[in-house]
């Protein structure tokens, strides 16, 4: 299995709401990163976790709040966003064994912030 | 992380070899130049890797001038599935990978 799922594929949410991004791979890799891509702009690195604990973050506002439950799993916990926030929102895992390790992107979720 | 410049965009042919540059004159000695692309509606997708010898896999192959200033993707016989933006990233590793603007390549039938 060399995918990494992304759920839910479209997400429509209000600034008041609180709503989950969830990403799921099993390929044993215990590098999780959630990206922030908006439109026609390259991918923008959020967070990086390392065996389950959080080792980079961008400077990113708190309204988001990454979690890393186990080490398949990696979610993205939304409140209080702001319609600037839509963009498409993508996981990836990599291997954490040497210099070089791949990183295996999802399709993403689609944010729209009403 | 050194800056990388490509050419926003460029067309080839199908079935003929598509040769993507890439700048990065400030690279340093220890960051090596990674090549990813990204197809419409899709994640990212790895290509190859390199430090300062050439490099070739199933996919592609990368040429990296003497001087480490520059390089180019050669993608061997282009396909119409290879329609993507392809990103040049220079990192220490790809760890912490930061996308640069990328070339639009479209390969036309």
């Amino acid at each position: 299995d060399t995918e990494v799922t992304q759920t839910p594929k479209h997400l429509v949410m209000g600034m008041t709401n609180k709503k989950s991004l969830k990403c799921e791979q099993h390929m044993g890799h215990r590098a999780m990163y959630w990206y922030k891509q908006k439109a026609k702009k390259p991918p923008e690195l959020m967070f990086v976790y390392s065996y389950e604990k959080l080792s980079i973050n961008e400077s990113v506002p708190s309204r988001f709040s990454p979690e890393c439950p186990n080490s398949s799993l990696l979610n993205l916990h939304l409140h209080a966003l702001q319609p600037e926030d839509s963009a498409l929102y993508l996981c990836a895992s990599s291997h954490v064994t040497s210099v070089h390790n791949e990183q295996f992107f999802g399709p993403g979720t689609r944010l729209t912030v009403l | 992380d050194a800056k990388t410049t490509q050419p926003p965009s460029m067309d080839c042919a199908e079935g003929r070899a598509a040769n993507l540059p890439c700048n990065h004159s400030t690279i340093s000695g220890n960051e090596y130049v990674y090549w990813y692309r990204q197809i419409h509606s899709q994640g990212p997708q790895y290509i190859i890797h390199g430090l300062k010898n050439n490099e070739t896999n199933e996919m592609a192959s990368l040429i990296i001038t003497e001087d480490r200033k520059s390089s180019t993707l050669i993608l061997p016989h282009a396909t119409l599935r290879d329609t993507a933006v392809y990103y040049c990233i220079a990192a220490r590793n790809d760890y912490k990978l930061s996308f640069g603007a990328g070339t639009t390549v479209t390969v036309r039938a």
